[in-house]
């Protein structure tokens, strides 16, 4: 059985800041995911990686991936108000089946 | 762009009736999964569809189950709701292998379901 373990599960961050979100899985696998959802929404596609060293930015967010210590981080630079949401891993364990963290609740404050 | 739609965003039963949660995909894709999102727990696999008629049960499919009569649509069923299915469900569609979003995995906006 694949285990996701994402930490922290809580993040006060302080605007300007820089941050790392931890995601550890326990088996191999093809695809990693990083997913934000704000409150009493559905889940919006970050980023996916799919190999080992791959690193992938987008704005504040960079994602990055290594297979080896089935390890994936999530930094945010320089943190804003509008980075406020629940971020999730997830990491495909064969045909697009899915095992997820258990988010991590971002605050952001001024 | 992909769209997969949910029938409810709301929906509040009583134990023991009979729900539908339906979940549509206009984009031609094989795959469907349903998942279910409670706090502290991420989202867990209930059921999953690669194709018409074809189901397979995922982590947690007790007191569910499900229907794919045509390829867009994929129904989830609580044969008999009980308040432990509270809980906000999510529908997912991969696109196929060959186009160039298919590491996607693009979610419904989800359908909050209470059980009183």
């Amino acid at each position: 059985e694949l285990k996701v373990e994402q930490n922290p599960l809580f993040l006060s961050m302080q605007e300007g800041k820089n941050y790392t979100i931890y995601c550890n899985y326990s088996t191999t696998s093809d695809r990693l995911y990083w997913y934000r959802q704000d409150p009493g929404k559905s889940l919006e596609s970050l980023f996916v990686l799919l190999s080992n060293g791959a690193v992938k930015q987008e704005g504040r967010l960079m994602a990055s991936l290594d297979t080896k210590a089935r390890l994936s981080t999530l930094h945010i630079t320089a943190a804003v108000h509008d980075l406020s949401a629940t971020y999730f891993c997830a990491v495909d364990r064969g045909d697009y089946k899915l095992s997820f963290g258990a988010g991590t609740t971002v605050t952001v404050r001024a | 762009d992909v769209k997969v739609t949910q029938s409810s965003r709301y929906l509040v039963k009583r134990t023991g009736e009979k729900v539908f949660l339906e979940c549509v995909q206009d984009m031609d894709h094989e795959n469907m999964f349903w998942y279910r999102q409670d706090p502290g727990l991420g989202l867990r696999l209930i059921y999953f569809s690669y194709d018409v008629k074809m189901k397979e049960k995922g982590d947690i499919p007790e007191g569910y189950s499900v229907s794919r009569e045509k390829k867009e649509r994929f129904s989830l069923i609580l044969e008999s709701a009980s308040t432990n299915q509270t809980s906000m469900y999510l529908c997912a569609s991969p696109p196929r292998p060959g186009l160039s979003t298919y590491n996607e995995q693009f979610f419904g906006p989800g359908t909050r379901l209470t059980v009183l």
